[in-house]
């Protein structure tokens, strides 16, 4: 298994300003995703980061609003720009690894937008 | 998206009870099926998962069942304790996952009361 941290765990943000989130996986892995879960909902894929390529967006997420970096196969940041109080939601990175099927979470990022 | 439908959305059993969720997919090119469990404020954990070679898997107290013509599979937990209270989304996917996002179902919030 992959044990993955975030950072930060929480943050309160302003409104228009922009949040970067730290996602560290203790293994190289293969693919690295980004998602956000809205409390006591499901989780929405935003986009899967590819190493040494451009992330891949899922519809109704945009790279301007949401640029993701993936530098090697163990890091992956998420940009959460121009903040708005509707972007208040709990940020989960992802991954899987080498021949693995299976996909673990990290703790999230909590956001909330004043 | 691909859908996977999951129900009941919440659910209370007692002490000692068996608890069933339930999920339905609708691509038939899904062939690896997880379970997440998730506390307030973690991330999803990863339960158990089954792939449809089988019809059954079982982990200690947690059962997946899996009927591959109906489309369903389903999670039992035996002798449901209040520290299963948690809530739990099923997956699917079409292997290699590593370049294929899990789909999620909508969760289940399960409440085990003493």
């Amino acid at each position: 298994s992959a044990v993955i941290s975030q950072k930060p765990s929480r943050d309160i943000c302003q409104r228009g300003t922009s949040l970067t989130i730290q996602c560290q996986v203790d293994s190289q892995v293969t693919m690295m995703f980004w998602y956000r879960q809205q409390p006591g909902q499901s989780l929405t894929l935003i986009a899967t980061a590819n190493q040494g390529s451009e992330a891949t967006y899922e519809s109704g997420f945009v790279i301007d609003k949401f640029p993701i970096s993936r530098p090697n196969l163990t890091f992956s940041t998420l940009t959460v720009s121009n903040m708005s109080p509707e972007d208040s939601s709990i940020y989960l990175c992802s991954a899987t690894g080498g021949d693995s099927y299976e996909q673990y979470f990290g703790p999230g990022t909590r956001l909330t937008v004043t | 998206q691909q859908q996977v439908k999951q129900s009941p959305q919440s659910l209370i059993v007692q002490k000692g009870g068996i608890s069933i969720i339930n999920c339905a997919y609708e691509n038939t090119a899904f062939d690896y099926f997880p379970w997440y469990q998730q506390f307030p404020g973690k991330g999803p954990a990863l339960l158990i998962a089954i792939r449809p070679d089988v019809s059954e898997k079982k982990e200690g107290r947690f059962t997946i069942s899996f009927n591959k013509s109906a489309k369903q599979f389903s999670l039992h937990i035996m002798d449901s304790q209040p520290g299963d209270s948690a809530t739990y989304f099923c997956a699917a996917t079409r292997t290699p996952s590593g370049n294929t996002p899990l789909v999620f179902g909508k969760g289940t919030r399960l409440s085990v009361i003493a």
